[in-house]
């Protein structure tokens, strides 16, 4: 496609219970970014996969947060044992360079924990 | 540890009024600063990025300046339209920062008709 896609638009769930987010990157670009959008919160970095690279993970919230790339092309964000305070609009973004170069953010998924 | 602030946080203007958004930051080493728009529940648009070495880039009806010895950009939109209310979001990008961008908390802005 044409821009940064991610599945599902909306996801509800129950507290404890594991939800899995999916992102798929403008073709070619290498660098892939999650950010979660919280009310009050504003937009925190959470995970950035760069190529092959190990990816950097200083954002994770905590040990229930997990993300994947396959293939350095689409991306899973995982969340364990979800908490009502997971709730939350969570984007992905791509860039062709990495560092210094512009992101394309996708639409969210906007995560809603009971 | 950078931060970025917006300010206002909210602004209204009638329409046909020319109108600038601030940001700053408090880490003036930085590789580039990006506005971007969001629109209610959507993703965000990137509008305009600036790198570290220049002052101004221009798209339309939209300029953004900046002044990194100072920890300043500003969004300059003329002639505001309806269509233009949104809430709009700068971020940074720096040596420290490994590629992710620190955002400020956006101003929300309605151009009344």
């Amino acid at each position: 496609g044409a821009g940064v896609s991610q599945s599902p638009s909306n996801k509800v769930t129950e507290k404890g219970k594991d939800v899995e987010l999916r992102c798929d990157p403008i073709s070619g670009h290498t660098a892939l970014y999650w950010y979660r959008q919280s009310l009050g919160q504003g937009l925190e970095f959470l995970i950035y996969f760069q190529g092959n690279s190990a990816p950097d993970k200083s954002g994770l919230p905590s040990d229930r947060f997990s993300a994947e790339r396959t293939g350095g092309s689409v991306s899973t964000l995982t969340i364990q044992r979800t908490q009502q305070e997971d709730s939350a609009v969570y984007l992905c973004a791509s860039s062709l360079q990495g560092a210094t170069g512009t992101q394309y953010f996708g639409p969210g998924t906007r995560l809603t924990v009971l | 540890k950078q931060e970025v602030t917006q300010i206002p946080a909210a602004l209204s203007v009638p329409e046909g009024e020319n109108l600038v958004l601030n940001c700053s930051f408090t880490d003036s080493a930085i590789y580039n600063l990006q506005w971007f728009r969001q629109d209610p529940g959507k993703g965000l648009t990137s509008l305009l990025l600036i790198q570290s070495s220049q002052r101004e880039q221009t798209s339309g009806r939209l300029n953004a300046s900046l002044d990194k010895s100072s920890g300043r950009s500003t969004l300059y939109i003329a002639a505001s339209q309806p269509g233009d209310s949104a809430t709009y979001l700068c971020a940074v990008d720096g040596p420290n920062q490994g590629g992710k961008l620190i955002f400020g908390q956006g101003t929300e802005l309605s151009v009344k008709p």
